[in-house]
């Protein structure tokens, strides 16, 4: 697609209820990240793909977080049994390929999937 | 849309003046930067970067300045216009990452008319 899509914009749930947000990025970009981003602060890493395999999840909070990409493309971050410190906004991000260190090469952020939980 | 933390540094500038945003990074080791631009409901968006051998770089209407020594960067703006009203954030990458951009707390910009 033309840029990155998320979805839901919007989800609330109650406490104890998982969670399934999606990624589609931009056609053909290798790399595929996500942060969560409280308000007033920027975003915190969470987890990274080059194509399926996930190449760093050291930014996951405790093992309620998962992630997967596996056909390379579309992404799904899982929270199970959420709770209300899990509320922030979730946004994915992809780029061409994995190295950053050149500007026409930086991520694309999507708009996000604003969780609140209850 | 999405409204940012009272906590967050301000900056207000008249439409036409030069704007300077500062960002104090962590890492001496870092060697790459960028800043992010966020509109209220949107995602970050690139607008410049800067590797850590060089001081300064300039793009259309904006010029970043590193300075490693104090481990200071910032981001000029000329002739401010309203639609550069934003949250403006910096990000950092560590040589030899995992590729993970940290990012620093925003500046809000606002643009009067």
């Amino acid at each position: 697609g033309a840029g990155v899509s998320q979805s839901p914009r919007y989800k609330v749930t109650k406490r104890g209820q998982d969670v399934a947000l999606r990624c589609d990025p931009i056609s053909g970009h290798v790399s595929l990240y996500w942060y969560r981003q409280a308000l007033g602060q920027g975003p915190e890493f969470l987890t990274y793909f080059n194509y399926e395999a996930q190449q760093d999840k050291s930014g996951l909070p405790n093992d309620r977080f998962s992630a997967e990409r596996p056909e390379g493309s579309i992404s799904t971050l899982t929270i199970q049994r959420t709770e209300q410190r899990d509320s922030a906004m979730y946004r994915c991000a992809s780029s061409p390929r994995g190295d950053f260190y050149s500007g026409a090469n930086v991520l694309t952020f999507g708009a996000g999937s604003r969780l609140t939980v209850l | 849309g999405e409204s940012v933390g009272l906590h967050l540094p301000t900056l207000s500038v008249q439409e036409g003046d030069n704007s300077i945003i500062n960002c104090a990074y962590s890492n001496s080791a870092s060697d790459y930067f960028i800043w992010y631009k966020q509109e209220s409901g949107k995602g970050p968006q690139f607008i410049i970067d800067i590797r850590s051998n060089m001081d300064k770089r300039q793009g259309q209407r904006v010029t970043v300045l590193l300075n490693k020594t104090v481990k200071h960067l910032s981001l000029q703006i000329a002739a401010t216009q309203p639609g550069d009203s934003a949250v403006y954030f910096c990000a950092e990458i560590l040589s030899g990452s995992a590729r993970q951009l940290t990012f620093g707390s925003g500046t809000q910009l606002t643009v009067l008319p």
